[in-house]
């Protein structure tokens, strides 16, 4: 049972344009939602979160949107840079839990 | 300010056989969390420690233990080994309940 679904496995974007990452979720219990990066041989990096009570976090060039009627999620990077190319992972937890549960990924590719 | 380590970078065993994974926190966080990730796919949460306790857990045989020592270090341990324990391990580090798990590298094991 995927509770948290990215339906991308991979996304491919010029360089200056903007990069949109999508994550859907269902379980409504869910009530933090974050965004992580990961690079080959390293661990997952820290991006960016929002909380259910919000529906817009902006943090730089990374802007997550939370649609809680439809439990939907998407990560914009504006503009897109070539140092952007990863793999991004949408997770979330909840009240009920310390765990975080993530999606399968999706792989960003920024070209020039 | 010191992040996430893990040790070590990599591990090949055989089945059967037992291991003992390493990680320390980011200076300041209490908190460990454990995860395994396969290829492919997001990282599985294994378990989670606090105040030394196992404070939850993960869909994961008993093979699986773990030990969480007053510096707030931990230890991941896995018994008998079979293949499907073939995977990164990541060791993510927060403080306290709050949602924001910061990664380390992780550790790939092999078992042959």
């Amino acid at each position: 049972d995927q509770q948290v679904k990215q339906n991308s496995p991979s996304l491919s974007v010029q360089e200056g344009r903007i990069s949109i990452l999508n994550c859907d979720y269902t379980n409504s219990m869910f009530d933090y939602f974050l965004w992580y990066k990961k690079y080959p041989a390293e661990g997952p990096t820290f991006l960016i979160s929002i909380s259910s009570i919000k529906d817009k976090n902006e943090d730089g060039r990374f802007t997550v949107f939370l649609n809680k009627s439809a439990k939907h999620l998407s990560l914009h990077i504006v503009p897109s840079q070539p140092g952007d190319s990863a793999v991004y992972f949408c997770a979330a937890s909840g009240s009920h839990t310390d765990k975080l549960i993530f999606g399968t990924g999706t792989r960003l590719q920024v070209f020039p | 300010d010191a992040g996430v380590t893990q040790s070590p970078t990599h591990l090949i065993k055989t089945r059967g056989q037992q291991v003992t994974l390493r990680c320390s926190p980011k200076s300041g966080h209490d908190t460990v969390s454990w995860y395994q990730q396969a290829l492919g796919q997001g990282p599985q949460f294994i378990f989670q420690y606090y105040e030394e306790e196992e404070r939850q857990r993960g869909n994961f045989p008993d093979r699986f233990s773990g030990h969480q020592f007053p510096n707030y270090s931990s230890e991941l341990n896995v018994n008998a080994l079979l293949l499907g324990d073939s995977a990164l391990y990541l060791c993510a580090s927060s403080l306290g309940s709050q949602p924001e798990q910061y990664f380390g590298p992780g550790t790939r094991l092999t078992v042959t």
